[in-house]
């Protein structure tokens, strides 16, 4: 099973500054990771697929990049709806796998 | 418009079973994988198993092989996920996700409480 660690598992920002989330798989996924966020009571959102791919209507702001293992979500001026649990997914394998969360919190 | 509608979960004692239903619309099912994935209360996400479009290919995850069964009706734009041998550990709210390696569509969940 790939392992995938999300950190940091809470980072605090301020409006309208960038956040940079990062995700590190086990072993090489190529450019198979996916990046979601979720708020409470609501199913998690995709947002970026294939490592850099922006989902149908996720904004510019939101970039993804990484591929092997070490991946990055950066959100380049985060506005009030940002704030969120952000979750990456590996689909290189069977169990696909997530990393435990970042909180981005204000 | 895509949906997926979780049904069937509920309190159910530690060993019984429960089967979980996800009805699904607005696209052509038998065209895509489909998958179940779980969150417990205040936890992450993780998956739980899923199944090809034409159902020859399934996967579990470790913490519940051998327990559970997925399963689909194309006919009927359905997906399935028959629990037995319930564990507390198997609190959870359960998603049915399309997928196409990533989940771009999910349902609301079903929310599935084992307890004595």
């Amino acid at each position: 099973e790939i392992v995938m660690t999300q950190s940091p598992a809470t980072l605090s920002v301020s409006p309208g500054e960038r956040a940079t989330l990062s995700c590190r798989a086990s072993q090489s996924i190529t450019s198979n990771l996916a990046w979601y966020y979720q708020k409470p009571g609501q199913p998690p959102r995709l947002l970026i697929y294939g490592a850099s791919t922006r989902a149908t209507n996720t904004p510019a702001r939101f970039s993804g990049s990484g591929s092997g293992t070490e991946f990055t979500l950066t959100i380049s001026s985060l506005q009030s709806e940002d704030f969120a649990v952000y979750y990456c997914q590996q689909h290189n394998n069977w169990p696909y796998t997530f990393g435990q969360g970042t909180k981005l919190e204000i | 418009e895509v949906q997926l509608v979780e049904s069937g979960g509920g309190l159910e004692q530690p060993g019984r079973s429960l089967r979980l239903s996800c009805a699904a619309s607005g696209f052509t099912f038998d065209a895509y994988a489909m998958h179940w994935v779980r969150q417990a209360p205040g936890k992450g996400l993780e998956w739980v198993s899923g199944i090809s479009w034409n159902g020859d290919a399934v996967g579990y995850a470790a913490s519940v092989k051998g327990r559970f069964t997925i399963s689909r009706d194309n006919a009927k734009n359905s997906l399935y996920l028959q629990m037995n041998s319930l564990r507390a550990e198997d609190t959870a709210l359960y998603y049915c996700a399309r997928s196409s390696g990533w989940y771009e569509y999910w349902g609301q969940g079903t929310l599935v409480t084992v307890s004595s």
